[in-house]
């Protein structure tokens, strides 16, 4: 059972690259999300999923799109990335069962930006 | 909006009893969590609690739950080096299992 999966687990891109953060789980969870971990801040939600077809902002969403076209998989893609989106990225995934409400995170990507 | 804070440092020695704490804003929370990360990983759930308890006991861990004064907190008796780690609250409120984390408080066990 893998869990979440997140790839690369690094990257480094130059100003203004594109580039897509890979999220894939296999336990059928309906609700997935892209948080961001930098010092001092805690996670902040970048955007969310309740199902397929379906997506939110979270409290961080600019600068970053998502798709959900499966329910297995949720890309993050950074259009035109910029030195501030420097940053360890995790997914997570949870079900949407009231009675059973543990989140399950990947191992992160770390992103540089330069 | 949802608040979540925590002190961002706590060092014990190893073999005495480790609390945590947390303050939350929001009072429709139905869920509070605690998440552990270790250096390199993601996110591990530890326990979590249900807005309507007040404690909740798992081993070592102890979860007290004052929802008068959004108080949380995270017992863990007789720390060891392996609890070494960042420990987040969390809490959960409204639909869609959106959660909120505070900014983590790493702890360090002293041999």
């Amino acid at each position: 059972n893998a869990g979440v999966t997140q790839t690369p687990k690094f990257q480094v891109l130059k100003t203004g690259q594109s580039m897509t953060l890979q999220c894939a789980q296999d336990m059928n969870h309906e609700y997935m999300s892209w948080y961001r971990q930098d010092p001092g801040m805690g996670l902040r939600l970048i955007h969310y999923s309740v199902g397929a077809g379906i997506t939110d902002q979270g409290e961080v969403p600019n600068g970053y799109n998502v798709s959900r076209s499966t329910t297995e998989d949720f890309p993050l893609r950074l259009l035109s990335a910029a030195p501030s989106q420097t940053s360890v990225y995790f997914c997570a995934s949870s079900s949407l069962d009231r009675e059973n409400t543990e989140a399950f995170f990947g191992q992160g990507t770390r992103l540089t930006v330069v | 909006g949802e608040d979540v804070e925590q002190s961002l440092f706590l060092s014990v020695r190893e073999g005495d009893s480790s609390v945590i704490n947390c303050t939350y804003t929001d009072s429709s929370s139905t869920y509070l969590y605690w998440y552990k990360q270790e250096p390199g990983a993601g996110l591990q759930l530890l326990t979590y609690i249900f807005s309507n308890m007040d404690m909740k006991q798992d081993q070592r861990l102890t979860v007290l739950l004052n929802k008068k004064d959004k108080h949380l907190s995270l017992r863990i008796a007789d720390t060891q080096t392996g609890d070494s780690a960042i420990y987040f609250c969390a809490e959960c409120s409204g639909g869609y299992q959106k959660v909120t984390f505070g900014i983590g408080t790493k702890l360090q066990v002293i041999p």
